[in-house]
């Protein structure tokens, strides 16, 4: 089952900061928290992933709370490209139980 | 990242036939999973495809609807028996290259529709 919460929809004016947050408060000390997207017909795309620490790539950062019960994936300069569903993921690393639940996802409009 | 290739990319059938859907890595990975996204809603594991031995299934699919191979580490197919109108979804397969905690890769899938 999905042990993440994130609100249904945003939007986002072009070219500024998204931040799209996402709860788990039940997450366990070896979870890890993973962000993909969801673009119309398309399999869902990796963002980004991290345990504790924040953590940036070349598509967005992530931010973990200091008690990890949440985190926030920030796309620096959204642009219309980045409107797709965006979902929120915990789990365990391939070790003891690789397996995704995914939630509901967050619905991101890009706003020109 | 692999490269993940699915067939057929979409299909239409009848009610009552199957439909065995392909699943091909361009390198070799540790782990392959099934999805099922039905219209409208999020991702839900139907499987992980073990290599030479039985798919282990989540709740609410079984073995007989859904099964599953995967004889090698670069590919593994996927059947959708006995199909109703409700079975009409996208499936989609993913990868795990790699150990601990290394994220899924998903393929673009097969989008399903069943008259």
């Amino acid at each position: 089952d999905a042990k993440t919460t994130q609100p249904p929809s945003m939007d986002c004016a072009e070219g500024r900061a998204a931040n799209l947050p996402c709860n788990h408060s039940t997450i366990s000390g070896n979870e890890y928290v993973y962000w993909y997207r969801q673009i119309h017909s398309q399999g869902p795309q990796y963002i980004i992933h991290g345990l504790k620490n924040n953590e940036t790539n070349e598509m967005a950062s992530l931010i973990i709370t200091e008690d990890r019960k949440s985190s926030t994936l920030i796309l620096p300069h959204a642009t219309l490209r980045d409107t797709a569903v965006y979902y929120c993921i915990v789990r365990v690393a391939w070790d003891t139980g690789n397996q995704f639940y995914f939630g509901t996802g967050t619905s991101l409009t890009v706003i020109p | 990242s692999a490269v993940i290739s699915q067939k057929p990319s979409r299909d239409i059938c009848q009610r009552g036939t199957s439909l065995t859907i392909q699943c091909q890595v361009d390198s070799q990975v540790t782990m392959m999973f099934w999805y099922r996204q039905q219209p409208g809603q999020s991702l839900t594991l139907i499987a992980t495809a073990n290599q030479g031995s039985e798919a282990t299934y989540e709740s609410g699919f079984v073995i007989d609807k859904f099964p599953i191979s995967r004889p090698n580490l670069t590919f593994s197919t996927l059947t959708v028996s006995n199909m109703s109108p409700e079975d009409s979804s996208i499936y989609l397969c993913s990868v795990v290259v790699g150990r601990g905690n290394q994220p899924q890769h998903f393929g673009d899938g097969t989008r399903l529709s069943i008259l």
